[in-house]
């Protein structure tokens, strides 16, 4: 079956770098049209969708926090790492990894497997 | 980017009620909407995809419809694991947004 858990650290000062490791099992990144992304959401708060990367390597970014996210994929170690800088304590949230399969031309159906989630909280 | 607007923000409602959750987009995105349930500290789960498809192992209590910019989700007869924040997120261009969530609280 497929899971995806994901891991880093649960505290991290302003203006620090976040790094988030996503390790999955039950489906291979190098398989044609799979795909994993990031979700945050802040404590009470909605979800928010950042980032998506597929099996050849095409990448997504929200456009609103592209220039300080970067996801790359490890396929040999079944891993999607994120990447967040300048981190700010309005980026406290849990993140969320989770598994994605495209239709065709960015559409999808969604994401039907997701990590149990990581809180990460921003402060000095 | 496509924004996404659920209504009602919050419902009560009882079991055995049937209820409909809207969710509205900027603009239009065919049929590639999804929704989801979220229970408090879990993470969501896919219910319906491709506006109307039922996720497999997903009780058939849950329906969706709509196409271009109106969606609804509805739930035909609540049960008590039923009371959960509903999402629903484009799945047509990127970003793949989601709505804000509507809470559905026991009456």
């Amino acid at each position: 079956q497929i899971t995806l858990k994901e891991s880093g650290p649960t505290l991290v000062k302003p203006t620090q770098t976040l790094t988030l490791t996503c390790t999955f099992s039950g489906f291979s990144l190098s398989t044609s049209g799979v795909g994993v992304g990031w979700i945050r959401q802040p404590p009470g708060k909605a979800l928010e969708w950042l980032a998506l990367i597929y099996w050849n390597d095409d990448k997504r970014y929200s456009p609103s926090l592209k220039s300080r996210l970067t996801i790359t994929k490890d396929t040999s170690k079944n891993q999607v790492v994120l990447t967040m800088t300048n981190m700010d304590p309005v980026d406290t949230a849990t993140y969320y990894c989770a598994h994605i399969t495209m239709v065709r031309g960015g559409k999808s159906k969604g994401f039907d497997y997701w990590g149990q989630g990581t809180l990460v909280t921003v402060s000095s | 980017d496509i924004q996404m607007t659920q209504s009602p923000s919050s419902v009560s409602a009882s079991v055995g009620d049937r209820v409909t959750i809207t969710c509205r987009a900027s603009q239009g995105i065919s049929s590639w909407l999804a929704w989801y349930q979220q229970k408090p500290g879990k993470a969501p789960k896919l219910l319906i995809y491709a506006a109307s498809s039922l996720q497999s192992g997903v009780p058939s209590r849950f329906s969706g419809s709509g196409s271009g910019t109106d969606f609804t989700l509805t739930i035909s007869s609540l049960q008590p694991e039923d009371f959960a924040t509903y999402y629903c997120q484009q799945a047509n261009s990127f970003p793949h947004t989601f709505g804000q969530g509507t809470k559905l609280e026991i009456k």
